[in-house]
């Protein structure tokens, strides 16, 4: 399938190690953010998401940091494994507001 | 799987015909979303139905683009006039009355223009 991938930032990892993918947003009025992974010719899928009154939040493998200060989120995958591998958004909104604003996005590349 | 379904997967046509793509969303969502994306970037909001209502269509590129969701339960999004330009990923997605910024994406639809 075709790489979502070309001329996006990436990450190269090895397997076992925990991987950090950032991302800026842009509206300060954004309350509600989720990360999504997108493999090769897939749809996006919901990893995890936060609210604006937290600034942690913790899943299976996966911990979404939230800085509203400098308007900067954070994913963090431990123990990365090859089928992490795929292109990381994130998304914004805010109440009242139906639509989401995604981010560039993110290339993991976990190398065995 | 009860997830959002999106036919075709795979469209390719001609410069100039009209192209319509399905949506079937999470079957207790009652929004749903149409987004573009093209290669390399995230995806790109276009328009979205609560139940049968239209609620933003202001985003959608241009007057070839339009969609339907006549009985609130799955959706179109037709194209006429195809051009080079519109090859894109045409993804849906849907949510729930309950948690309605939390958008559960399908497959896509990937259309190439020739």
């Amino acid at each position: 399938g075709e790489s979502v991938g070309l001329h996006l930032p990436t990450l190269s990892v090895q397997e076992g190690d925990n991987s950090i993918i950032n991302c800026a947003y842009s509206n300060s009025a954004s309350d509600y953010f989720i990360w999504y992974k997108q493999e090769s010719g897939k749809g996006p899928q919901f990893i995890i998401d936060i609210r604006s009154n937290m600034d942690k939040r913790q899943g299976q493998r996966v911990t979404v940091l939230l800085n509203k200060t400098v308007k900067h989120l954070s994913l963090q995958i431990a123990a990365t494994q090859p089928g992490d591998s795929a292109v990381y958004f994130c998304a914004e909104t805010y109440s009242g507001y139906s639509t989401l604003t995604f981010g560039k996005g993110t290339m993991l590349l976990v190398s065995p | 799987d009860t997830g959002v379904s999106q036919n075709p997967r795979h469209k390719i046509t001609k410069r100039g015909q009209n192209v319509t793509f399905r949506c079937d969303p999470i079957s207790e969502h009652n929004r749903l979303y149409w987004y573009r994306q093209t290669l390399g970037q995230g995806p790109e909001f276009l328009t979205y139905f609560q139940n049968e209502a239209q609620l933003e269509k202001s985003r959608l590129l241009s007057d070839r683009f339009s969609a339907e969701r006549p009985k609130g339960s799955f959706s179109t999004l037709e194209i006429q006039r195809t051009e080079q330009g519109d090859s894109a990923m045409y993804l849906c997605a849907s949510s729930s009355m309950t948690t309605v910024n939390t958008q559960y994406f399908g497959p896509g639809t990937r259309l190439t223009v020739l």
